[in-house]
């Protein structure tokens, strides 16, 4: 299968509502990070994990390594979160490249 | 703070013309990377370059050559635009580590 699955692949939420996205790898990673990009096409970093949880203001991120996956929770949705968040993983070997999930596009319903 | 810049935004090519698309970041960041992104595809990784004059391929290098000549900067040419060919390359940089990763904004190709 594909190295990295994410789900589901689009998401709409009412303003306020919470919600999560979920990276399955079908290998051991070595880390794992987030991205949003915007309508500009342009890629954010949200977050890095090695391991554990990790929260920025209305998101948090956790990497699991052993049970091979990684969650993204958006909590009280504004209209800049807006765009398509990707996860990456990284598979240990040295290299720093990432594989990336076919991402999630993620609009709030008007 | 860096920046990371790529050059040019947009791209137009004719079937069999050979494109360059360049791009330069101040981070002093080791490691750059050139990624496509084709609709519903995610990014897949064409080459990357872990220092100055390294080359690695990725997983879709095959019809693209590329050059790392200064730690700053870090050149994609396409060897022979595929008609109708239409994607977004993005360019990126990070530490060794790979914790600090940063992209540009892209360039956007089309081919006529």
């Amino acid at each position: 299968g594909m190295p990295v699955e994410q789900n589901p692949p689009a998401l709409s939420l009412y303003e306020g509502a919470d919600s999560g996205l979920r990276c399955n790898f079908s290998t051991t990673m070595k880390s794992v990070q987030w991205f949003q990009q915007n309508h500009r096409g342009r890629l954010i970093t949200l977050f890095y994990l090695a391991q554990g949880t990790k929260e920025n203001g209305r998101l948090k991120s956790t990497f699991n390594s052993k049970e091979r996956y990684s969650t993204l929770h958006i909590k009280d949705a504004q209209l800049e979160d807006s765009g398509t968040y990707f996860c990456a993983a990284e598979a240990g070997t040295g290299s720093n490249r990432l594989t990336f999930g076919k991402g999630t596009k993620f609009s709030l319903i008007p | 703070g860096g920046i990371i810049t790529q050059t040019p935004k947009f791209l137009i090519g004719q079937e069999g013309q050979k494109l360059t698309l360049k791009c330069q970041q101040n981070f002093n960041h080791d490691t750059m990377y050139w990624y496509r992104q084709d609709s519903g595809k995610g990014l897949r990784l064409i080459y990357y370059s872990i220092t100055e004059n390294d080359l690695q391929k990725g997983d879709l290098s095959e019809g693209y050559d590329a050059s790392r000549e200064k730690k700053s900067s870090f050149s994609l040419t396409v060897t022979s635009a595929q008609k109708n060919e239409m994607a977004v390359f993005l360019c990126a940089s990070s530490i060794r580590g790979g914790s600090d990763y940063t992209f540009g904004s892209g360039t956007r190709l089309l081919v006529i």
